[in-house]
């Protein structure tokens, strides 16, 4: 089975830090994803990685950052958390690589999800 | 552009009876593949069904099928003979290829079995 696995379950910050919120797959996924979850509006895209040292700016990348340096690493980085920062933060990993596409290969594998909140 | 839409915020379902949980997408992508998320109060994100374009039938899986009427875009989850496990947020999604591969989440479903 495919594990994705995030560094925490829970995180409390304080304005102005630098967050690292780390994931990691065990199943040599080509894509990597940083989602962030509220009520009412669903799963946001922030991030992406189609290889490594590769990213993508998704729906809502403003006051983020990624890093990809092992393909099966791929940590979102707040550089100055802010309130509006406070959320859920899902990773997630799909086979889908750079060969022709394949719906199906794009189903998303993902962690338990970080509940960030920054006081 | 992509989107997936979820009308109902909310719905509440006597235990045993079915639940039809809607979603409508929007892509001008022939090829694209759509998806059912369950999510638990305990937050991981469990994959339930996919539909691909180009499927003849629609998917099944258990207690979980999918409405599939391409013209009218809709990929609408049923679930047969609800049961309390059942009570969760339920999302559904779509990758495209147009779309860099990317999954698009609706806004969520949040579905509740009463005993």
């Amino acid at each position: 089975d495919v594990k994705v696995t995030q560094s925490s379950r829970y995180l409390v910050k304080r304005t102005g830090e630098k967050v690292f919120l780390e994931c990691v797959q065990d199943m040599d996924h080509e894509n990597m994803f940083w989602y962030r979850q509220d009520p009412g509006l669903g799963l946001r895209l922030i991030y992406f990685s189609y290889d490594v040292k590769m990213k993508e700016k998704g729906d809502i990348p403003e006051g983020y950052s990624v890093s990809r340096e092992k393909k099966e690493r791929f940590s979102l980085i707040l550089e100055s958390a802010s309130t509006n920062q406070t959320s859920m933060y899902l990773c997630a990993s799909t086979l889908q690589g750079a060969v022709s596409f394949s719906p199906m290969n794009t189903e998303a594998f993902f962690g338990q999800g970080t509940r960030l909140t920054v006081v | 552009a992509q989107k997936i839409t979820q009308t109902q915020p909310g719905m509440f379902v006597q235990e045993k009876e079915a639940v039809t949980l809607d979603c409508t997408y929007d892509t001008s992508d022939p090829s694209y593949g759509l998806f059912w998320y369950k999510q638990p109060s305990s937050g991981e994100m469990i994959f339930l069904i996919y539909q691909g374009s180009y499927d003849q039938q629609n998917a099944t899986e258990g207690r979980y099928s999918l409405n599939f009427q391409k013209a009218r875009k809709s990929a609408n989850l049923v679930i047969s003979a609800s049961q309390l496990g059942d009570s969760a947020m339920y999302f559904c999604a779509m990758s495209t290829l147009q779309g860099a591969q990317k999954l698009v989440f609706g806004q969520g479903t949040r579905l509740t079995i009463n005993p």
